[in-house]
């Protein structure tokens, strides 16, 4: 089974600041994805970065960067030069590499980010 | 190109009816899978369909049904709604072969 664990349930950041939500998890398959997902409270889900767990490079997407740390189980999101809109929920969610029959993602229980002017 | 859609937005429903859900994936995407939101379990898989068939399936009872369609459209129905069933719904489409899934906005049910 595949567990993911968010330990800070709130962040505050600076706008203009950068700010990095934690997220570990635990996994017996060898090979998995790990993405972060934002939630503002409209309640859509959006997808902002992925990493496989074979991927030699950490990912980046503009402003996003995932921290990957095979051996310490860790991912790690930072944001960087924080925006009043990058207030939201963010979550940190793990599936198999790339599915199958077994596909399925799981998530932690979010951090909830606010940017303060 | 055109996001998940998900229909409708709210649905507030009466203990004991049933709920029909509608999701349209991104095009070309063949898989969609379901996902509960509440405030107490957090999110949870229902279940995921590729091509017509159910691939996965979460660990919910067999009240919560879905299907797809050969378009790729899918639904998820809910018979014998109970309070307990009051959550976000959110569907999900991926393409094939690929991890990533992309989300629609999600159907808000209330169960009264």
């Amino acid at each position: 089974a595949q567990k993911i664990t968010q330990t800070q349930p709130g962040m505050f950041v600076q706008e203009k600041e950068a700010v990095t939500l934690d997220c570990t998890y635990d996994t017996s398959d060898p090979s998995y994805g790990l993405f972060w997902y934002k939630q503002p409270s409209s309640g859509e889900m959006i997808f902002l970065i992925y990493q496989g767990s074979y991927d030699q490079q950490n990912a980046t997407e503009g402003r996003y960067s995932l921290n990957f740390q095979k051996a310490r189980k860790s991912a790690n999101l930072v944001i960087s030069a924080s925006q009043l809109g990058d207030s939201a929920m963010y979550f940190c969610a793990m599936s198999p590499r790339r599915g199958g029959s077994n596909y399925k993602l799981t998530f932690g229980k979010g951090t909830l980010l606010t940017v303060n002017p | 190109k055109a996001g998940v859609t998900q229909t409708p937005r709210y649905l507030i429903k009466t203990r004991g009816q049933q709920v029909t859900l509608s999701c349209s994936p991104i095009s070309g995407h063949r898989s969609v899978s379901w996902y509960q939101q509440t405030p107490g379990q957090g999110l949870q898989f229902l279940f995921e369909y590729f091509s017509e068939t159910q691939r996965n399936k979460g660990n919910f009872p067999g009240r919560f049904s879905g299907r797809q369609f050969s378009n790729s459209r899918s639904e998820m129905n809910v018979s014998t709604l109970e309070l307990g069933d009051s959550a976000l719904y959110l569907c999900a489409s991926r393409p094939t072969g690929k991890a990533e899934a992309f989300f629609g906005q999600g159907t808000r049910l209330t169960v009264v």
